[in-house]
């Protein structure tokens, strides 16, 4: 079945980049994601990719996709203290209806 | 648009007893999800609704779990009869055509059994 790993934790200083990776192990998907969640909030969605590129860039988010290994990357340029939060990944595949798998989650802690 | 609407925010209840979570859409999506989130299992997906009908519901844990979707605009997930192990944060998510674009999510309920 699907599956889709994270880290548990990074810590990172403010004006630093950050790194999240995810690992997912279903070759047919098609749209990978990342989420962001805040304290007592629901997921909120920052960006995707469709498995057909290599890299999304918006604004301080940079998004890789290597589909070869089926690893994705979020970088966060210039962390900010109000990036702190979980970071999930998921991966979506066409079965059916667009099933979303979502990872366990990266907390991203932001020393200043 | 509000965004995802789900009340009540915090829900404390007895064991045993009925619980009644609430979730208005977005209006216009025609796909609704009801999640549930604990530390031990993360985020699981109960059951999906299109179009009011629901699709898969082969998350939910069992029979005590019910949802219903009676109009584009408004879906209930109850638990009959609650169990201190039902305690987690339930998510409402809604989105559009099946979601490729990604998933908008309700601030979610706290749900705590005693």
């Amino acid at each position: 079945g699907e599956d889709v790993e994270q880290s548990l934790f990074l810590s990172v200083r403010e004006g630093d980049s950050s790194v999240i990776n995810c690992t997912y192990t279903d070759s047919s998907s098609t749209y990978l994601y990342w989420y962001k969640q805040e304290p007592g909030a629901g997921l909120q969605l920052l960006t995707y990719i469709f498995s057909n590129m290599d890299m999304k860039q918006d604004q301080r988010l940079t998004v890789l996709l290597n589909k070869k290994d089926k690893h994705l990357s979020l970088r966060i340029a210039d962390t900010q203290t109000g990036d702190s939060a979980i970071y999930f990944c998921a991966e979506s595949y066409s079965g059916g209806y667009q099933k979303v798998t979502f990872g366990t989650g990266t907390k991203l802690q932001v020393i200043p | 648009d509000a965004g995802v609407i789900q009340s009540p925010r915090h829900e404390v209840t007895e064991m045993g007893q009925e619980v009644t979570l609430r979730c208005k859409p977005i209006s216009g999506h025609n796909s609704l999800f009801w999640y549930r989130q604990t530390m031990m299992r993360g985020l699981e997906l109960l059951i999906y609704f299109n179009n009011n009908v629901p699709i898969d519901d082969s998350g939910m844990p069992e029979d005590r779990f019910s949802a219903k979707m009676p109009n584009a605009s408004f879906s209930t997930l109850k638990i009959q009869p609650s169990e201190p192990r039902d305690s987690a944060v339930y998510f409402c998510a809604s989105t559009l055509n099946r979601g490729r674009a990604g998933y908008t999510f309700g601030s979610g309920t706290r749900l705590t059994v005693v």
